[in-house]
């Protein structure tokens, strides 16, 4: 099973500044087989990025990810009021898929 | 627009079994791979399952692995887990999504409660 850690587990920005999450994998995610997610209060997650770089539906371009391998990092570019949330990585490489713990990204 | 909505959730003892079911719409549910998704209150995701279009391919997390049973009716277009065995730690929203590895369609998931 391959374990993914994300860190820092909580990261305090404000709005304008750029955020940075990391995603690091115990072993090889095939393919860059990597998502990420947003997950607000009460609400179900949302796709942001899948493959590792490509944007989903309906996600603003300030969302950007990146990696390969076992590293892997999503951008925002300048953070608004709205992306503050809690931040999970998944992979779908191997089965079983698994999730990173999250991050937390607060004011 | 794709459309999910689970349903069976609610409150059962340690050792006791329950079936949730998740309605589909808006996409082709016999072409599609299905997946289950949890989150126990408070805590992050876990991936549960997921099964092939005709139900076939099946993978399991290793924590529930001989105790839940994923299926679907593509007649029906529902999709279903069958928890048996259940835990204090399966207690969670379990969240049923279109496909199995990108995953942009989410329920609005339905709540397991295992409690004596």
């Amino acid at each position: 099973e391959i374990v993914l850690t994300q860190s820092p587990g909580t990261l305090s920005l404000s709005p304008g500044e750029r955020a940075t999450l990391s995603c690091r994998a115990s072993q090889s995610v095939s393919n860059s087989y990597l998502a990420w997610f947003q997950q607000k209060p009460g609400q179900a997650p949302r796709l942001l990025i899948y493959d590792a770089s490509s944007r989903a539906t309906g996600i603003p371009d300030r969302f950007s990810g990146s990696g390969s391998g076992t590293d892997f990092t999503l951008t925002v570019s300048r953070l608004e009021a709205e992306d503050f949330a809690v931040y999970y990585c998944q992979q779908y490489g191997s089965s079983p898929y698994t999730f990173g713990q999250g991050t937390k990204l607060e004011v | 627009q794709v459309q999910l909505v689970e349903s069976g959730g609610g409150l059962v003892k340690p050792g006791g079994s329950l079936r949730l079911s998740c309605a589909a719409s808006g996409f082709t549910f016999s072409d599609s791979y299905m997946t289950w998704i949890r989150q126990a209150p408070g805590k992050g995701l876990e991936w549960v399952s997921y099964i092939g279009g005709d139900g076939r391919d099946t993978h399991y997390a290793d924590s529930v692995k001989g105790r839940f049973t994923i299926s679907r009716d593509n007649a029906r277009n529902s999709l279903y887990l069958q928890m048996d065995s259940l835990r204090v730690e399966d207690t969670a929203i379990y969240y049923c999504l279109r496909g199995h590895m990108i995953l942009p369609n989410w329920g609005q998931g339905t709540l397991v409660t295992v409690s004596s």
